[in-house]
């Protein structure tokens, strides 16, 4: 499985833009790209998916390289309730998930 | 709706005890599967399903058996539970490109 690289953690502060890197130089060219996010204490949850073109969604915009070989999730305002882990997957059709360590996001009020 | 649920929420075993974890969902999908989440780790497959009947193993099967009889109900057995089986078990099902996780069942192994 072609493996991510992303910062072990972030920090924003509320109502500001939040821009998640992620870093897949070995990506196969059937791999899509998601991302999900997961709330203490809670199981993970869907953020967003893509394979060329930029996404947008009521949750978040995922914009990818042109080479595909990294990828930036970006939430357009931070609000206290978005501090979560953020995981960037690779894979086909979403199944079979593999979950790296992700990215610890912080919000400050 | 319920989504996925799962049962108990909570579990404490003896080394060497047997139990079922169950899952459950309502969204007629096909592709179900079990992860655990180790402390401070990310989420592990351990067992999947693309369908009634059908079952395979994920990265870290071994301790666990599963079954699926109807579309439903994914569960997870633990045959012999040892201390190394201390987690949080999440169950997932797919729909789509997007998976819908379940609120896990936090499970202690003593």
């Amino acid at each position: 499985d072609a493996k991510t690289t992303q910062p072990n953690s972030m920090e924003s502060n509320e109502e500001e833009p939040v821009h998640l890197p992620c870093n897949h130089s070995t990506i196969s060219g059937t791999d899509y790209i998601h991302w999900y996010r997961q709330l203490p204490s809670q199981g993970p949850e869907y953020v967003i998916h893509g394979l060329t073109s930029n996404v947008n969604n009521r949750m978040a915009s995922l914009a990818i390289a042109e080479d595909r070989k990294s990828s930036t999730l970006i939430l357009h305002r931070a609000t206290l309730r978005d501090a979560a882990v953020y995981y960037c997957i690779l894979g086909y059709y979403g199944n079979k998930l593999v979950f790296g360590a992700g990215t610890i996001l912080r919000v400050k009020s | 709706n319920a989504g996925v649920t799962q049962t108990p929420k909570f579990q404490v075993l003896k080394t060497g005890q047997s139990m079922t974890l169950q899952c459950a969902q309502d969204m007629n999908h096909e592709y179900m599967s079990w992860y655990r989440q180790d402390p401070g780790m990310g989420l592990r497959l351990i067992h999947y399903s693309v369908g009634a009947g059908i079952t395979d193993q994920g990265e870290v099967p071994n301790g666990y058996n599963v079954s699926r009889s109807t579309t439903e109900d994914f569960p997870l057995r633990l045959l012999s539970a040892a201390p190394s089986q201390t987690s949080v078990y999440f169950c997932a099902s797919k729909g789509n490109n997007e998976q819908f996780f379940g609120p896990g069942t936090r499970l202690t192994v003593l």
